[in-house]
């Protein structure tokens, strides 16, 4: 049981270049988020999934675009990075019930050049 | 702007002593307050969570206090040891809403041996 899987850990994009980050949860979990983390900015809400096929922008969507691949997997993609996206991305998944615990993964460090 | 207020940024305290972490929201909606804890290279993981039809909710070493008038709550860590050093996060959620955390900026605690 791996729980909150990311791939990849680390990557490294010049501006302009596109890459998706993948990230997989084996808890049968129905909601799925992205999240971007900054020095002094804590953990802030790029998108989420409620459940499958279903997905809503959270606090800073701008440049990401997401996708419910299926119930287990929740990609984020940047089309054309830029340097204000380098950051460290950490993908959450949280189980139905109102107070269930959101898992996360152990991120994946974005450094755009 | 910052639905959750976080204070101090750092802090660091003594083997043994205790550490305090303050948070505060102005969303009377939010009705649940969870602690993460984050390790160097990790994803952040739920320490303890507290709702606000009680105010103090403790789980080992660890304590919640929360103050609903003053839309305030904050962790105590007592007997603070050097394996506690981390960056610890306070979250805010409402259930009438998706259900998303609303995230402080995190403090980084170090306990000195």
């Amino acid at each position: 049981n791996a729980g909150v899987t990311q791939t990849p850990k680390f990557q490294v994009l010049k501006t302009g270049q596109s890459m998706t980050l993948q990230c997989a949860q084996d808890m049968n979990h129905n909601s799925m988020y992205w999240y971007r983390q900054d020095p002094g900015m804590g953990l802030r809400l790029i998108y989420y999934s409620a459940s499958e096929g279903t997905t809503d922008k959270g606090e800073v969507p701008n440049g990401y675009n997401v996708s419910r691949l299926n119930k287990r997997e929740f990609s984020l993609r940047l089309e054309s990075a830029a340097p204000s996206q380098t950051s460290v991305y950490f993908c959450a998944s949280r189980g139905t019930g109102a107070r269930e615990t959101q898992y996360f993964g152990p991120g994946t460090r974005l450094l755009v050049l | 702007q910052q639905q959750v207020k976080q204070s101090p940024q750092s802090l660091i305290v003594q083997k043994g002593g205790i550490s305090i972490i303050n948070c505060a929201y102005e969303n009377t909606a939010f009705d649940y307050f969870p602690w993460y804890q984050q390790f160097p290279g990790k994803g952040p993981a739920l320490l303890i969570a507290i709702r606000p039809d009680v105010s103090e909710k403790k789980e080992g070493r660890f304590t919640i206090s929360f103050n609903k008038s003053a839309k305030q709550f904050s962790l105590h860590i007592m007997d603070s040891q050097p394996g506690d050093s981390a960056t610890y996060f306070c979250a805010a959620s409402s259930q009438t809403g998706a259900n998303n955390l609303f995230f402080g900026t995190g403090t980084r605690l170090t306990v000195i041996p």
